[in-house]
């Protein structure tokens, strides 16, 4: 499968644990981003790198979130001292833009915190 | 910033049937108007998408149009199928940093 893979697909904590997300997106893509999405709601942009630098950040992004693309390729998102607000999926996609904005999603990864 | 509005929330329709998904967004800048198919527990998947360039786009049961002075885009799914259920997003965004405002979804429900 040659798509955005995300890993892992599933993740359970408790509240106050960190925990931390990774994106691989298609090969190429320079563009990758990474969005939260709750039940009943479209996803909501948290974030986006060009190669590995890291151009905008959302509001929603509290300063217990962190991401990074340290060599231009894969991501993590970081989120420390998880609170049950945080349960949601993370979902990333990547783009080949600035040639076409065309975005490819994941399959996200569910957060749950108790 | 962009505010996408998606109306109606669930559209339930008949196998054959055609299905209407309306959405109006704010900020007259937004030039690159996207669909997305998101079936439970699977991935948003671009179906469809626009640019203001253009006010109609069609890709065989599915067509795209756009009015630009109203700030409007709707989806149209013609002879609808079970397959075609699903929640469909829109979304707006301009050239730059793409960073699409996403609707609140429409829950389609095609009963065979």
């Amino acid at each position: 499968d040659t798509g955005v893979s995300q890993n892992p697909r599933h993740k359970i904590t408790k509240r106050g644990q960190n925990v931390t997300f990774r994106c691989d997106p298609i090969s190429e893509h320079n563009r990758l981003y990474w969005y939260r999405q709750t039940l009943g709601q479209g996803p909501e942009f948290l974030t986006y790198f060009q190669n590995e630098a890291q151009l905008e950040k959302s509001r929603l992004l509290s300063d217990r979130f962190s991401a990074e693309r340290p060599k231009g390729s894969f991501s993590t998102l970081e989120i420390q001292r998880t609170e049950q607000g945080d349960s949601a999926m993370y979902l990333c996609a990547s783009s080949p833009a600035p040639s076409t904005d065309t975005q490819y999603f994941g399959p996200g990864t569910r957060l749950t915190v108790l | 910033g962009e505010n996408v509005e998606q109306h109606p929330s669930t559209l339930s329709v008949q196998e054959g049937d055609s299905a209407v998904i309306k959405c109006t967004y704010s900020d007259s800048a937004s030039n690159y108007f996207p669909w997305y198919k998101q079936e439970l527990g699977k991935r948003p998947q671009l179906i469809i998408d626009i640019r203001s360039n253009v006010g109609e786009k069609k890709d065989q049961r599915i067509a795209v149009t756009l009015n630009k002075t109203a700030k409007h885009f709707s989806l149209h799914i013609t002879e609808t199928q079970p397959e075609d259920s699903a929640v469909y997003f829109c979304a707006a965004s301009k050239g730059g940093s793409y960073i699409p405002t996403f609707g609140r979804g429409t829950s389609l429900i095609v009963h065979p």
